[in-house]
């Protein structure tokens, strides 16, 4: 059975730094591509970052770009986010997805059940 | 950057009725990299529809995707009670990826 699990999320000043964890199982993570997607508080869903699975490609939304950082462990089984000079409109819960394939871009068939970033003062 | 708009904002039908709901983009989108999600509140999406008309592993067949170019459409054929949620359509490709900013689908 696949399983996501997010976990780092928390309450950060604004200009702070916050990094998010997400732990794959259930099937081979290095052969899968890895998004992020959050969503704010009552609003719909905005692509993040998106890794290959070799890690080889990253990409970034322009909101987040030069920000944001998107990493993969894939002997851990794990994908994180390095998020650093976080504003209020950075304020969402943070999906972590699994891709269909090997691409970065692609659908995303498995999500967690997400993280809450709350940036504030 | 591709703009994916939907329609209508909020759909209201009853269970048993058909539902049709609209995805448009700003520009020409391969139909292979196209898909529909459906989230329910305090849930993550469930992806439903890929390559504009594939349904995903376990999606009833009442869920089924069309369209090509720059229109796509998610219709459910007979509204279940569990089928009222929010609908989101998704672009990917080899340019960045966009959701559309989703269509509420509610009971009437």
């Amino acid at each position: 059975e696949v399983q996501l699990l997010e976990s780092g999320g928390g309450l950060v000043q604004p200009g702070g730094s916050l990094r998010l964890s997400c732990a794959a199982s259930g099937f081979t993570f290095r052969s899968y591509a890895m998004s992020w997607v959050r969503q704010a508080p009552g609003e719909g869903l905005e692509w993040v970052s998106a890794i290959s699975g070799s890690a080889g490609t990253t990409y970034y939304a322009d909101s987040v770009k030069g920000r944001f950082t998107i990493s993969r462990d894939n002997f851990k089984n794990m994908l994180y986010l390095q998020m650093n000079g976080l504003r209020a409109e950075d304020t969402a819960v943070y999906y972590c997805a699994k891709v269909v394939s090997e691409f970065w871009s692609g659908p995303t068939d498995y999500w967690g059940q997400g993280t809450l970033v709350t940036v504030s003062s | 950057e591709i703009v994916l708009t939907q329609s209508p904002g909020t759909l209201s039908l009853s269970p048993g009725e058909r539902a049709t709901l609209s995805c448009r983009a700003s520009q020409s989108v391969s139909s292979s990299s196209l898909a529909w999600y459906q989230q329910k509140p305090g849930q993550a999406p469930r992806l439903l529809i890929y390559a504009a008309s594939t349904r995903s592993t376990g999606i009833p067949d009442r869920f089924s995707g069309s369209g090509s170019g720059t229109d796509f459409t998610l219709t459910i054929s007979r509204l279940e009670p569990e089928d009222f949620a929010v609908y989101y359509c998704h672009q990917y490709g080899s340019s960045l990826v966009h959701f559309g900013q989703g269509t509420k689908l509610e009971i009437k």
